[in-house]
């Protein structure tokens, strides 16, 4: 079965300090790789994907994905992260018919 | 505005007591999901719906049913909730084929 893995529960990081969060895909065919993030008390919001073509993908507020296909990564990135950018952030890759799976999450804590 | 719409919010009930959760979108989306999220599991997907009266099990589907009468609407049914029913449930929608799903902001359900 697919499996999407997100090694890192929590990344405790320092205002203005860049940042990457890890993602891992397992599928072997086409793939099609979601980064979502959730504020505290909302639902899924998509920052970025994945469906075909550069494998840099630029998303919103800053925030920018490299496929890597060789290594099975899709790990998230932003040069210089916000107090607002605290959240839990969601690496998704749809296996078909509409189903995500989901990563377990990372959440970002972002101190000044 | 483009959204979805999950109803209640929150809800405390008990062991066996029938419940209903709406999912309303308005965005004449063909494809809806159920999913439910976890601590240290991140989301599962329980029910999809490619269309109405279309409907299929996702991987968690155990003591859930849905139905999809109308294209805007997809409820979810717990028939004889159970404490391990306790959880953040979210509704997505989309237009199908690998498009992003849109999410609603959360049904957190504790069943006591």
């Amino acid at each position: 079965a697919q499996s999407v893995t997100q090694l890192d529960s929590q990344v405790p990081v320092f205002e203005e300090a860049p940042v990457e969060l890890r993602c891992n895909y397992s599928s072997s065919v086409s793939v099609y790789l979601f980064w979502y993030v959730q504020y505290p008390n909302q639902g899924l919001q998509l920052l970025l994907k994945y469906l075909s073509g550069s494998t840099l993908v630029k998303g919103i507020n800053g925030f920018e994905a490299e496929f890597n296909k060789s290594q099975t990564s899709f790990h998230l990135r932003k040069p210089s992260v916000h107090i607002s950018d605290t959240a839990e952030y969601f690496c998704a890759e749809d296996t078909g018919f509409q189903k995500l799976v989901f990563g377990t999450g990372t959440r970002l804590l972002v101190s000044p | 505005e483009a959204q979805v719409t999950q109803n209640p919010r929150y809800l405390i009930t008990v062991t066996g007591k029938k419940l209903t959760v709406t999912c309303s979108q308005n965005m004449n989306h063909e494809y809806m999901s159920w999913y439910r999220q976890d601590p240290g599991l991140g989301l599962r997907q329980i029910y999809y719906s490619m269309n109405v009266e279309v409907t299929d099990k996702g991987d968690v589907p155990e003591g859930y049913k849905v139905s999809r009468k109308e294209k805007r609407n997809f409820p979810l049914i717990l028939e004889s909730p159970s404490p391990n029913q306790t959880s953040l449930y979210f509704c997505a929608s989309s237009t199908g084929g690998r498009g992003p799903q849109h999410f609603g902001d959360g049904t957190r359900l504790s069943i006591l």
